[in-house]
């Protein structure tokens, strides 16, 4: 079992719908999450982090954690073509001091 | 803006040669992390450091790559005796704090090599 899994994709969606991005980490024990945008060719984007279970928003942004569950989740409202990345899902495990990142999942916003 | 600064951006090395990639934290970071990125793939954790200190190495290959993060000057990730299956874009990230404390990391542009 890899410790960060998402969706590969691709997620199409519609300008103006919202988008919902998943992720589940193996190790229950984890306790922070991050959320980062990586446009083709270039360098990953913080855009979130949540360390509490619960909704917390930034702008058109939510982030979702669900610690029981192991399950954390993106959702972009108004999705916009500018919203066209692949969305990495990072995450924390205890006992040690790296991030370990999923594949992320690559998203597609149609005008 | 003082942000994470990688270079060189692009590194062309023969196999066998020696690549050494430099990054600058942002200001007022101590605590740099070195990823390996493949074409269509997930970053892989290498290296975790703060000054003068390897604090986890555990994503580094045992051989011909090491790492330092100096009192002075940029953070090196080394790969002696390049081979081909080396070539990737190489990110360096960077926090105010460490994991425990909530480590959100900034990246910077990355270096792209290619062994040929």
């Amino acid at each position: 079992q890899k410790e960060v899994e998402q969706n590969s994709g691709p997620l199409s969606v519609p300008e103006g719908a919202i988008a919902s991005l998943n992720c589940t980490y193996s190790d229950r024990g984890s306790q922070s999450f991050f959320w980062y945008r990586q446009y083709s060719g270039k360098s990953p984007e913080l855009i979130m982090f949540i360390y509490s279970n619960g909704d917390k928003e930034d702008g058109r942004f939510t982030a979702q954690l669900n610690k029981a569950s192991q399950y954390v989740s993106l959702l972009i409202r108004d999705s916009q073509p500018s919203d066209s990345a692949t969305y990495l899902c990072a995450v924390n495990p205890p006992g040690g001091f790296k991030t370990i990142f999923g594949a992320g999942t690559r998203l597609f916003v149609k005008a | 803006n003082a942000g994470v600064m990688q270079n060189p951006r692009h590194l062309v090395r023969r196999r066998g040669q020696e690549a050494r990639l430099r990054c600058s934290p942002m200001k007022g970071h101590s605590h740099v992390y070195w990823y390996r990125q493949l074409p269509e793939e997930g970053l892989k954790f290498m290296v975790y450091l703060q000054k003068e200190n390897i604090i986890d190495e555990s994503g580094m290959p045992k051989e011909r790559f090491s790492a330092e993060f100096p009192k002075e000057g940029p953070s090196i990730l080394r790969i002696q005796q390049v081979v081909r299956g080396d070539s990737a874009a190489y990110f360096c990230a960077s926090s105010a704090r460490g994991q425990l404390a909530g480590n959100e990391q900034f990246f910077g542009p990355g270096t792209r090599l290619t062994v040929l």
